[in-house]
């Protein structure tokens, strides 16, 4: 299994412009989750997924978009970059149900906007 | 909602010695305590975690203790080694629908050889 993979690693984008991030992932895990890691301040949640065709909002979502189309992909949308949206993103995903709670991270993308 | 609050940030011991790193919660409904390791360039990577109704777990060097009546619990590792050295966070949820985590700033430790 490639676990839960993430493109581009890097991305440079001017203000305003906008971009996709991909997120995929091959355990067939139902739950996926969007967080942007910013210095001093951990991991904060954008946009989480249940389910194929169910989404819902976290702590940060202002500026991003998500759909979940299938269960493996769950992209990320930018929809007018901002210098504030500079940050390292990571996609997780995760089983349902009580029994495992462990959240597998992709290996981030790191953009900068200018 | 949930606050989780992490301390030190930044830690460095030599190598052989025990690590620290203690965590608060806000939330007496969080019963689930899970402890990430961030190595450099890479996404977080689960090492170890705890239910709330578990006061201590060990796993080799690493053990997590938690006091439900304080809302606060800790990761210690023993007889670091350099690859310890890496971003650890703390995290807490609940099992209600979603899991919707909530994570600490994050303790950067540095293990001296």
């Amino acid at each position: 299994n490639a676990g839960v993979t993430q493109t581009p690693k890097f991305q440079v984008l001017k203000t305003g412009q906008s971009m996709t991030l991909q997120c995929a992932q091959d355990m067939n895990h139902e739950y996926m989750s969007w967080y942007r890691q910013d210095p001093g301040m951990g991991l904060r949640l954008i946009h989480y997924s249940v389910g194929a065709g169910i989404t819902d909002q976290g702590e940060v979502p202002n500026g991003y978009n998500v759909s979940r189309s299938t269960t493996e992909d769950f992209p990320l949308r930018l929809l007018s970059a901002a210098p504030s949206q500079t940050s390292v993103y990571f996609c997780a995903s995760s089983k349902t149900g009580v029994s495992s709670y462990e959240q597998y991270f992709g290996p981030g993308t790191r953009l900068t906007v200018t | 909602g949930e606050n989780v609050e992490q301390h030190p940030s930044t830690l460095s011991v030599q190598e052989g010695d025990s690590a620290v790193i203690k965590c608060t919660y806000s939330d007496s409904a969080s019963n689930y305590f899970p402890w990430y390791k961030q190595e450099l360039g890479k996404g977080p990577q689960l090492i170890i975690d705890i239910r709330s109704n578990v006061g201590e777990k060990k796993d080799q060097r690493i053990a997590v203790t938690l006091n439900k009546t304080a809302k606060h619990f800790s990761l210690h590792i023993t007889e670091t080694q350099p690859e310890d050295s890496a971003v650890y966070f703390c995290a807490a949820t609940n099992s209600g629908g979603y899991q919707k985590v909530t994570f600490g700033t994050g303790t950067k430790l540095q293990v001296i050889p």
